[in-house]
C-alpha cells in the first residue's frame, strides 16, 4: 500500500547547527504536504505546509523543501535549539480531501 | 488561533468500562477527527466527521463509535474498554481554506486500561 514514511527515527544535533529531517511518500497524486512539531506530552502543533505546486517554502528558523520527482519531503531547521527537541511528523494529503496521512514521526533531540 | 480541547489528559479504566472522550474546537470548523498515537505506528484514523451528525469510519474503527451533536463537539465512544486499547488519543479539527485543509490538534488524552 501507499504509505507516508520517514528515513530516520531519530536525529541528535548540536545546539547552532542546523537540522534536517526527512520524509518519503509514495502518493503521487499527493499535493499537499505539512510538517508538524509534538513536543512531549502535547498534541502535534503545525510548523509549516507545501503545495506541490512549489518546491520550497520558508517560514520563520524553518524550511521546506519537496522534490516530486523522487517524492521527497524534508524540513530544515536553521540554528537549532532545545526548543526545538521534539518528534516531528510529515503528512500528506490530496486537494480538498479530508483523507491526510502521517508518517511515524523522528526524534529530534538537540544537545547543549 | 485554533483550539482544540480535550476533557481529559489522562484516564485510568478497568477492561469493559464504557468511556466518553469529548474533543471540543471553538474555530467553527466543519471536520473534525479522532485519532490514536502508538509507539512506531504514529497516527492512526479512528473516525472523522464532515458536519453534524455524519461521521466515516477511518482506518481502525472497531470497538469505537462517536457522536458528533453540535458543530464543536466530537466524542469518541470506547463501548467496552479493552486493554488494547491502551493508547494516546488525539482529536483534531479543520476547515478548507484556500484549497488547504490543515488538521489542529488537541492536547491528547493518554488513556489505559487494566
Amino acid at each position: 500500500g501507499e504509505s507516508v514514511g520517514l528515513h530516520l527515527p531519530t536525529l541528535s544535533v548540536q545546539e547552532g547547527d542546523n537540522s534536517i529531517i526527512n520524509c518519503a511518500y509514495s502518493n503521487s497524486a499527493s499535493d499537499y504536504f505539512i510538517w508538524y512539531k509534538q513536543e512531549s506530552g502535547k498534541g502535534p502543533q503545525f510548523i509549516i505546509d507545501i503545495r506541490s505546486n512549489m518546491d520550497k517554502r520558508q517560514g520563520q528558523r524553518v524550511t521546506v523543501l519537496l522534490n516530486k520527482t523522487v517524492k521527497h519531503l524534508s524540513l530544515q531547521i536553521a540554528a537549532t535549539q532545545p526548543g526545538d527537541s521534539a518528534v516531528y511528523f510529515c503528512a500528506e494529503a490530496t486537494y480538498n480531501n479530508n483523507d491526510m496521512r502521517f508518517g511515524a514521526g523522528t526524534r529530534l533531540t538537540v544537545k547543549p | 488561533d485554533v483550539k482544540v480541547t480535550q476533557s481529559s489528559r489522562y484516564l485510568v479504566k478497568r477492561t469493559g468500562e464504557k468511556v466518553f472522550l469529548e474533543c471540543v474546537q471553538d474555530m467553527d470548523h466543519e471536520n473534525m477527527f479522532w485519532y490514536r498515537q502508538d509507539p512506531g505506528l504514529g497516527l492512526r484514523l479512528i473516525y472523522f466527521s464532515y458536519d453534524v451528525k455524519m461521521k466515516e469510519k477511518g482506518d481502525i474503527p472497531e470497538g469505537y463509535s462517536v457522536s458528533r451533536e453540535k458543530k464543536e463537539r466530537f466524542s469518541l465512544i470506547l463501548e467496552s474498554a479493552s486493554t488494547n486499547q491502551t493508547s494516546m488519543y488525539l482529536c483534531a479539527s479543520s476547515t478548507v481554506w484556500r484549497g488547504k485543509e490543515t488538521q489542529y490538534f488537541g492536547p491528547g488524552t493518554r488513556l489505559l486500561v487494566l
